[in-house]
């Protein structure tokens, strides 16, 4: 699965929209680009996937630019529990083995 | 629906000790994964169970087995405990471990000591 790379920490304040940027320079044709959730002792939750372009939910959007080097986990209008750590994922999820790579994550504090 | 549960939430072995974790998947899930979560660190994949048999496996050593029922529960199995073990354990479900890029659905884990 490709590696990917992404700010240790991030700072934020209430009602601001957080972008957080991914960089996966060696994406394969077939990966998905994948963000996780996760608060201080809860098992991650997943919050969006996409292959490109731009995807949105009730959450976040997820932008990817045309060459997929990239991707960036946007939040619109941030809140006190939105603090947490969010992990960037890219591969084409082995069928067999459900096996994800999970890095170090960036850690987003948002202050009142 | 009926989440991923995880028990014990919270552990405490000796080393050399052997300790089992349990787990029941998400309603209508029949694969089950298993994470390593060291503090500060991202998780890492223990091994994958589907339809009972192991069906992917990181790389941890043979001390580390499990199991999967009938009714897809499973269990994390570690022998010989050592100092390093002491993390947070998740188990993840998901369906159908030939479906591609489906989320995994998370357990809020077991918090394992080893003292």
């Amino acid at each position: 699965l490709a590696k990917t790379t992404q700010p240790i920490s991030m700072d934020s304040y209430e009602g601001q929209e957080v972008n957080i940027t991914c960089s996966h320079n060696n994406i394969a044709t077939n990966d998905y680009i994948t963000w996780y959730q996760q608060f201080p002792s809860q098992g991650p939750r997943f919050i969006i996937q996409g292959y490109k372009t731009k995807v949105t939910n009730e959450v976040a959007s997820l932008f990817i630019p045309a060459d997929r080097k990239s991707s960036t986990l946007s939040l619109p209008r941030v809140s006190l529990s939105d603090t947490a750590v969010y992990y960037c994922l890219v591969g084409d999820i082995p069928s067999n083995t459900g096996k994800l790579i999970f890095g170090q994550g960036t850690t987003l504090q948002v202050k009142p | 629906e009926t989440g991923v549960t995880q028990s014990p939430t919270h552990l405490i072995k000796t080393r050399g000790q052997q300790v089992t974790l349990r787990c029941s998947s998400q309603s209508g899930h029949n694969t089950v994964s298993w994470y390593q979560q060291a503090l500060g660190q991202g998780p890492q994949f223990i091994f994958q169970y589907y339809r009972e048999e192991e069906n992917g496996r990181g790389n941890f050593p043979p001390r580390f087995s499990g199991l999967q029922f009938p009714n897809y529960s499973s269990e994390l199995n570690v022998n010989a405990l050592e100092l390093d073990d002491s993390a947070l354990y998740l188990c993840a479900s998901s369906l159908d471990a030939g479906a591609r890029n489906l989320p995994l659905h998370f357990g809020n884990g077991t918090r394992l000591t080893v003292t």
